[in-house]
């Protein structure tokens, strides 16, 4: 069984601060994507990384893929309390199917 | 375009009650996934289908659980007899193709809150 676990569980921080949350595994993955999802949401799709040492930026947010495969990411600069969510990493390891971390919930203040 | 629609948003029923869960994917998907959301146990695939047809329900947590998918644009997840332990958030998400070793997009519905008292 395929096992991801985010780090930290919770992240309450004031808006302009910076932060970065983890996702570890043992096992290898061929992809892992990064999902928020607000209260009553489903999760929304944030980027897909699939190339070991990969960096992708999506504006303020930058998510980083391990060399070896198992582990990614994200650090946001300069947060917004439109950033508040629940930070959700997913493996893609078997056919068709993603194993989900049970994810990082950010609080940001004003 | 619509996306992922689920019905209802919100159920609460009582244990032992049969309790039916409904999901009409993005039109063109080809696969669609059940998943089950608690806090103590995160985000959890139950069963998946490609074109119309289970491939693996191994997620699928006892015999009271049951999932069709009659057609393309419409499938069920069923719980009978349903138990408070089922209480959970239950979201249908459908994609293109499988994500395997591709980068495949999951489209997530809305989630329907099942509470079982």
């Amino acid at each position: 069984t395929q096992l991801l676990e985010q780090s930290p569980q919770f992240l309450s921080i004031q808006e302009g601060e910076n932060l970065t949350v983890y996702c570890n595994s043992s096992s290898v993955f061929s992809s892992l994507q990064w999902y928020r999802q607000e209260p009553g949401e489903g999760p929304v799709l944030l980027v897909t990384v699939v190339t070991g040492g990969e960096v992708k930026k999506l504006k303020r947010l930058t998510f980083q893929f391990g060399d070896a495969r198992k582990d990614s990411s994200l650090h946001i600069t300069a947060a917004q309390p439109g950033d508040t969510g629940l930070y959700l990493c997913a493996g893609a390891g078997g056919y068709s199917t993603l194993t989900f971390g049970k994810g990082t919930m950010l609080l940001v203040s004003p | 375009d619509a996306g992922v629609i689920q019905s209802p948003r919100h159920e609460v029923t009582e244990m032992g009650q049969e309790v039916t869960l409904r999901c009409k994917p993005i039109s063109g998907h080809d696969y669609l996934f059940w998943y089950r959301q608690t806090m103590m146990r995160g985000l959890e695939l139950l069963i998946y289908f490609n074109n119309n047809v289970p491939i693996d329900d191994s997620g699928m947590p006892e015999d009271r659980f049951s999932a069709k998918m009659p057609n393309a644009s419409f499938s069920t997840l069923k719980i009978q007899p349903s138990e408070p332990r089922d209480s959970a958030v239950y979201f249908c998400a459908s994609s293109a193709s499988g994500a395997g070793t591709y980068t495949d997009t999951q489209y997530f519905g809305p989630g329907t809150r099942l509470t079982v008292l």
